[in-house]
């Protein structure tokens, strides 16, 4: 049972350079969602979607883009990648609003350095 | 506004010693809900408990019990007789359904020395 699984683990960028994380899960989750963790700031959301088809802007979404094409996949895009967003990327997932299905379940995160 | 403030950077106690971290919120809606969360070194997050606002029972699970306040707005997590693998960092965090986001402390870091 895999759960959420984000790909890849680590990444080393230069300034300018784009990439995608990958987030994929196998709960069959409606909502899912991108945050960064910077210490002594916790998590903070960059975006997240409510279904299939749909996304929207988190805390900090700036620099970031999303794209949820498939239930199961949620993808984070650096356009042009900055130190500033030298930062651990956790991505969540959760069935829905109420009783337990608003428990989010996490993936192991991406390190990612922009030198 | 929603917020969620852990006041405790950093917390290091002896092995076997009790302690508290504490989680104070802030929300205006009625219906929300309360998570504590445990990041390992490892750096993974899990999942501990869930508590909806209507509900202020305190829970206990082995060494690990929350009380949960609405008077004072806080969702407090104490564990019993620390152990060194419940060094790591603790976050709380709010829920609620209105906004679909889960707001989250800056988290509690706590080493437990041998």
């Amino acid at each position: 049972n895999a759960g959420v699984t984000q790909t890849p683990k680590f990444r080393v960028l230069k300034t300018g350079q784009s990439m995608t994380l990958l987030c994929a899960q196998d709960m069959n989750h409606e909502y899912m969602y991108w945050y960064r963790q910077d210490p002594g700031m916790g998590l903070r959301l960059i975006h997240y979607s409510v279904g299939e088809g749909t996304t929207a802007k988190g805390e900090v979404p700036d620099g970031y883009n999303v794209s949820r094409l498939k239930k199961q996949n949620f993808l984070l895009g650096l356009e042009s990648a900055a130190p500033s967003q030298t930062s651990v990327y956790f991505c969540a997932s959760n069935a829905g609003l109420g009783g337990a299905k608003n428990i989010q379940y996490f993936g192991a995160g991406t390190r990612l350095s922009v030198l | 506004a929603q917020k969620v403030t852990q006041a405790q950077t950093e917390i290091s106690v002896v092995e076997k010693e009790d302690v508290t971290l504490d989680c104070v919120y802030e929300t205006r809606d009625t219906t929300y809900y309360l998570f504590w969360y445990k990041q390992p070194p490892s750096g993974e997050l899990v999942f501990l408990i869930r508590r909806n606002s209507f509900d202020e029972q305190n829970e206990i699970s082995g060494r690990y019990s929350w009380n949960f306040q609405k008077s004072t707005s806080s969702f407090n997590f104490t564990i019993t007789a620390s152990q060194v693998v419940d060094s790591a960092v603790y976050f709380c965090a709010l829920f609620t359904s209105g906004t679909y986001k889960y707001i989250f402390g800056t988290g509690t870091r706590l080493k437990v020395l041998a």
